[in-house]
């Protein structure tokens, strides 16, 4: 079956860093990919999501790029805050629209001042 | 427009107890799904519906079960309650039309459940 596999965590940073989170995906065909964040004591957020090959998903500053040919969808930021420090979700779906996301286990980011 | 929103927010229940928890999708949005999300297994799917129908199901022991009313809010119960049924359970909507909203889910706070 499908299934998506992240970077272990957790990762600390210092404010202003560079930040990469490695996301890779076995699937059959093409299915979109998404990144969720999770705050502390909340649900999930939808950070930004391409849904197919050389697609770049962008928002709040991060952005992630659809790898067909390494099956990868890395996580970067160019700039962390410490408002960035969350949980984050590598998944994806199958463009079918009938089945459930398929999620990584999570990587814990901490970014300290 | 407001989120997916679920009530309660926290819960503690005893082995052996049955729970029911509910969710309001986004308005507009037909289809909702629950996962449950443990330390230990992460985010794993439970089941899906749409159109008061349920289209898809994880793979959990039948004390799961859900359902979705015609205002497309669902409830999902757990019966006899066991110690490892303690988790965040999530509620997540979307559209099921193609366009560029599709294959979105848009996930609600959860409903953290404890079982003592």
């Amino acid at each position: 079956g499908d299934s998506v596999t992240q970077m272990e965590g957790p990762v600390t940073l210092s404010e202003e860093a560079f930040l990469t989170i490695n996301c890779t995906y076995t699937a059959t065909g093409y299915p979109s990919l998404f990144w969720y964040v999770q705050y502390p004591g909340e649900g999930l957020q939808l950070l930004l999501k391409a849904t197919k090959a050389d697609d770049k998903g962008s928002n709040k500053g991060f952005e992630a790029t659809y790898r067909k040919e390494t099956t990868s969808f890395h996580l970067e930021k160019g700039s962390v805050q410490v408002s960035d420090s969350a949980v984050y979700f590598c998944a994806l779906r199958q463009n079918s629209g009938n089945t459930p996301l398929v999620f990584g286990k999570g990587t814990r980011l901490s970014v300290i001042a | 427009k407001a989120g997916v929103t679920q009530t309660p927010r926290y819960l503690i229940k005893t082995r052996g107890q049955q729970v029911t928890l509910s969710c309001s999708p986004i308005s507009g949005h037909r289809s909702v799904s629950w996962y449950q999300q443990t330390p230990g297994q992460g985010l794993q799917f439970l089941f899906e519906y749409f159109s008061e129908t349920q289209r898809n199901k994880g793979n959990f022991p039948g004390r799961f079960s859900g359902r979705q009313f015609s205002n497309s809010r669902s409830e999902m119960n757990v019966s006899t309650l066991e110690l490892g049924d303690s988790a965040l359970y999530l509620c997540a909507s979307s559209f099921i039309f193609r366009g560029d909203k599709a294959y979105e889910q848009y996930f609600g706070p959860g409903t953290r459940l404890t079982v003592t």
